[in-house]
């Protein structure tokens, strides 16, 4: 079956770029619709961001002007950045398989998450 | 963006009990809303999406309903592996956005 695994440093300084990649395996990237999901310690969830089976991506407004998400197809991987960090963006980051196909709408799949802190 | 909103914020319940957690979105939705489980140290699992549609593999128990702007999540008798953390989702349109989440703990 398709499994997800994020991997990526676990600590990032503050005004530098959060880097993570999420595996793919079991199944093939080259289809569905990839996304990031993070969560504060002892928050909720937010949505970051997805990238499709045909390379579009669609970002959180709120994130917008610092993310970026890609894709390996040859490596059955994607990836995401997120520059100039702070504080605030310490959070587990978890990477997702969404389907989106009427009638399915739906995050499946989920990697296990990855905690990334924000400090010197 | 689209507002969720979720009550009860918590609750306690007892194994065997009917527990029922509501969700509003801030603008009409149709049927785009998804539940989702999670529990400590785990990521979320779908539970239910297109408002009512139960996921493979998720026990009947569980129960969604609701259209539009106000959605509820049913379960029909609470299991010891049923305490966790629910959590909203409205796939209307984007930025997809999460209610806060309600946690469900041992009464």
């Amino acid at each position: 079956q398709v499994q997800l695994q994020e991997s990526g440093p676990g600590l990032v300084k503050p005004s530098e770029t959060l880097s993570l990649t999420c595996s793919v395996s079991g199944g093939s990237i080259s289809t569905y619709y990839w996304t990031w999901i993070r969560q504060p310690p002892g928050k909720g969830l937010e949505w970051i961001g997805y990238i499709s089976y045909t390379g579009s991506t669609n970002y959180n407004p709120s994130l917008k002007s610092r993310v970026t998400i890609s894709v390996d197809t040859s490596k059955n991987q994607f990836s995401l950045k997120l520059s100039s960090v702070t504080a605030a963006d310490t959070a587990v980051y978890y990477c997702a398989r969404r389907i989106a196909a009427r009638p399915v709408y739906a995050f499946d799949i989920w990697g296990q998450g990855t905690m990334v802190t924000v400090s010197s | 963006a689209i507002q969720m909103t979720q009550s009860p914020s918590s609750l306690s319940a007892s194994v065997g009990d009917r527990v029922t957690i509501t969700c509003r979105a801030s603008q009409g939705i149709g049927n785009d809303l998804g539940w989702y489980q999670q529990k400590p140290g785990k990521a979320p699992k779908v539970l239910i999406y297109g408002a009512s549609s139960l996921q493979s593999g998720v026990p009947s128990r569980f129960r969604g309903s609701g259209s539009g702007t106000d959605f509820t999540l049913t379960i029909s008798s609470l299991q010891p592996e049923d305490f966790a953390t629910y959590y909203c989702l409205q796939d209307y349109n984007y930025p997809l956005t999460f209610g806060p989440g309600t946690k469900v703990d041992i009464k």
